[in-house]
């Protein structure tokens, strides 16, 4: 069974230019997490879908982060524009139901802003 | 919010048992225990979840007290190939739904 997929793996930028990252849940998981994870640090949740329904960002950053889940499956991350302080390794996790603390998380993505 | 406490770091040798320590004082009567795993470039990886007493598999066992303010995880003869990052999680129902609270965790590091 695959596992969740992020793309890209890594990513490089300059301050202000926007970035987008995806992720493809493990088939049947309903529930979709981004997250952050800052060098020596764990995991910091962004969001939290629901199917297509997000239903907690209250730690993502609006002015500048955006994400969306059409159709409940795939979802996309995006960073406009990005900022020194946005580099991290940003981690996408799905399971099967909300209650489930397990959660299975994909390879990550590694951004470097310059 | 439930918050867990951690040792930031441990050190063992290949082939002794580790128990790593959790606090989670405030945890809450609906919250499960969840440990995860993390290597260097990869995301965190599931290793046991548990509610009260004991709970084993085949990978760690989780331990924990009737009052459910601690638990610890223990890895049974750990090899090089366990050294990595431990989270100890628990699980908070806060406002909005189920909240996933991830510390700083205990870096181990096993020693041949």
């Amino acid at each position: 069974e695959a596992g969740v997929v992020q793309s890209p793996r890594y990513k490089i930028i300059e301050k202000k230019q926007p970035v987008a990252f995806w992720c493809n849940p493990i088939s049947g998981h309903n529930t979709l997490y981004w997250y952050r994870q800052n060098l020596g640090q764990g995991p910091e949740l962004l969001i939290r879908y629901e199917n297509e329904e997000a239903v907690d960002d209250s730690q993502l950053p609006k002015d500048r982060f955006s994400a969306e889940r059409l159709k409940g499956v795939d979802s996309t991350l995006k960073i406009q524009p990005a900022e020194l302080g946005d580099s991290a390794v940003y981690l996408c996790a799905s399971s099967l139901e909300t209650l489930s603390e397990t959660q299975y998380f994909g390879p990550g993505t590694r951004l470097l802003v310059l | 919010l439930a918050k867990t406490t951690q040792p930031i770091s441990m050190d063992s040798y290949e082939g002794q048992e580790v128990n790593i320590t959790c606090s989670h004082n405030n945890i809450a009567t609906n919250d499960y225990i969840t440990w995860y795993q993390q290597f260097p470039s990869q995301g965190p990886r599931f290793i046991i979840q548990g509610y009260k007493t004991k709970v084993t598999n085949e990978v760690a066992s989780l331990f924990i007290p009737a009052d459910r303010k601690s638990s610890t995880l223990s890895l049974p003869r750990v090899s090089l190939s366990d050294t990595a990052v431990y989270y100890c999680l628990v699980g908070d129902m806060g406002t909005g739904g189920f909240k996933t609270i991830f510390g700083a965790g205990t870096r181990l590091f096993v020693k041949a």
